[in-house]
């Protein structure tokens, strides 16, 4: 099946700071892949998708591209701000897995 | 995007009680729907998916007794954690996917439950 690594948190970041969380991941075929935000005490919420090679996802600031060649999708936003503090999921479904695999997730806190 | 609502969005009982927390699907009818299970600090794991109008497939090592699941219509899912523990404590998240084929998955603000 499909296995999706993520990058260990926790991140601290000033606000107005450039952010990268790593991701890659691990598929038989070509699956989708998303990001997810979590806040506290909440669900997920999609942030991001890409559903082929080399197609780049964005939304709100955030941007990630599926790259097919390091099998990676890592997620980056030039600018944070303090309302982004929240915990970032990776994952993936797709090639040969049913079901929507998760990564650790990765808690970013945002000072000001 | 879809929306998925959940209740009760947090729930406190007594050992040896159930508890029933329900996930609607709002705006379209889901055929199929997801439960998650989240410990503090973890990612997600899936417990089982909810199928309408059939029985609900578990994941390995989630005990279908323990936590009861019905997908009664196309808009309603329903997990019972059946005489609860303490050590069922947790975050529980439904979902449900995308009609539109891309795989997207639509999630629940979640239901933290604790077992006193």
């Amino acid at each position: 099946g499909n296995s999706v690594t993520q990058m260990e948190g926790p991140v601290t970041l000033s606000e107005e700071a450039f952010l990268t969380i790593n991701c890659t991941y691990t598929a038989t075929g070509y699956p989708s892949l998303f990001w997810y935000v979590q806040y506290p005490g909440e669900g997920l919420q999609l942030l991001l998708k890409a559903t082929k090679a080399d197609d780049k996802g964005s939304n709100k600031g955030f941007e990630a591209t599926y790259r097919k060649e390091t099998t990676s999708f890592h997620l980056e936003k030039g600018s944070v701000q303090v309302s982004d503090s929240a915990v970032y999921f990776c994952a993936s479904i797709g090639g040969s897995a049913r079901q929507l695999t998760f990564g650790s997730g990765t808690q970013l806190t945002v000072l000001p | 995007g879809a929306v998925v609502s959940q209740h009760p969005s947090w729930v406190i009982c007594k050992s040896g009680t159930s508890v029933k927390i329900e996930c609607r699907s709002l705006d379209f009818q889901a055929t199929t729907m997801f439960w998650y299970r989240q410990f503090p600090k973890q990612s997600l794991m899936l417990m089982a998916t909810s199928n309408e109008g059939s029985k609900a497939t578990y994941e390995q090592g989630v005990e279908k007794d323990k936590f009861l699941i019905n997908h009664a219509s196309l808009t309603l899912s329903t997990l019972t954690v059946t005489s609860a523990h303490p050590e069922d404590s947790s975050f529980y998240i439904c979902s449900e996917r995308s009609q539109t084929g891309d795989n997207e998955q639509f999630f629940g603000p979640g239901t933290r439950l604790t077992v006193l």
